[in-house]
């Protein structure tokens, strides 16, 4: 059981790449969600998918993209990167909420290390 | 929106010295209140959890009482390690009827330093 994997952990882009970040779960888990972490401003939600299927921005959606692919699966899209996308991104899943038995527990990956030049 | 707000970092302390990280929050709806801990290098993991207001999460010496009436989820541990050395997270999540509903909010976490 490797919980919430990602891949890769450090990634090294020039002004205007793109990139896509992998997220995978074996936990069965509905729902799953990006964040990126910037010193002194904690986890900031940039998408989530609440259900295989659906996905809904969160705060800070701009410059970015997402595809469910199937119920493990949730990738994050980079078309054009810039230098203030240069964060460490986390990956988590959770039962969905609301839902009978849901203890809203999100569970993270290890994070990828996004640097842009 | 949902907002939580925790103490300035970042903190150093001796082994085997009291923690108190304080968190408080503001919320619309009935959140579930969290720790989270991030060790060096490595992803979040959660630290304990209260669903309602009274509960106590506890965790590996680590406690924090979800208090209604202050809005507030204070970590405490009565004596810390060298490995407890990490970044602490407090966050939020609304249940039916919270803005947020379903998404975690989370303060912008503390250093904590133990020496030796």
């Amino acid at each position: 059981n490797a919980g919430v994997t990602q891949t890769p952990k450090f990634q090294v882009l020039k002004t205007g790449q793109s990139m896509t970040l992998q997220c995978a779960q074996d936990m069965n888990h509905n729902s799953m969600y990006w964040y990126r972490q910037d010193p002194g401003m904690g986890l900031r939600l940039i998408y989530y998918s609440a259900s295989e299927g659906t996905t809904d921005k969160g705060e800070v959606p701009n410059g970015y993209n997402v595809s469910r692919l199937n119920k493990r699966e949730f990738s994050l899209r980079l078309e054009s990167a810039a230098p203030s996308q240069t964060s460490v991104y986390f990956c988590a899943s959770s039962t969905l909420p609301g839902t009978s038995g849901s203890s809203y527990e999100q569970y993270f990956g290890p994070g990828t290390r996004l640097t842009v030049t | 929106g949902d907002s939580v707000t925790q103490m300035e970092g970042p903190v150093t302390l001796s082994e085997e010295a009291f923690l108190t990280i304080n968190c408080t929050y503001t919320a619309t709806g009935y959140p579930s209140l969290f720790w989270y801990v991030q060790y060096p290098g490595e992803g979040l993991q959660l630290l304990l959890k209260a669903t309602k207001a009274d509960d106590k999460g506890s965790n590996k010496g680590f406690e924090a009482t979800y208090r209604k009436e202050t809005t507030s989820f204070h970590l405490e541990k009565g004596s810390v390690q060298v490995s407890d050395s990490a970044v602490y997270f407090c966050a939020l999540i609304t249940g039916a009827g919270g803005t947020s509903y379903g998404k975690l909010t989370f303060g912008q976490g503390t250093i904590l330093t133990v020496h030796p």
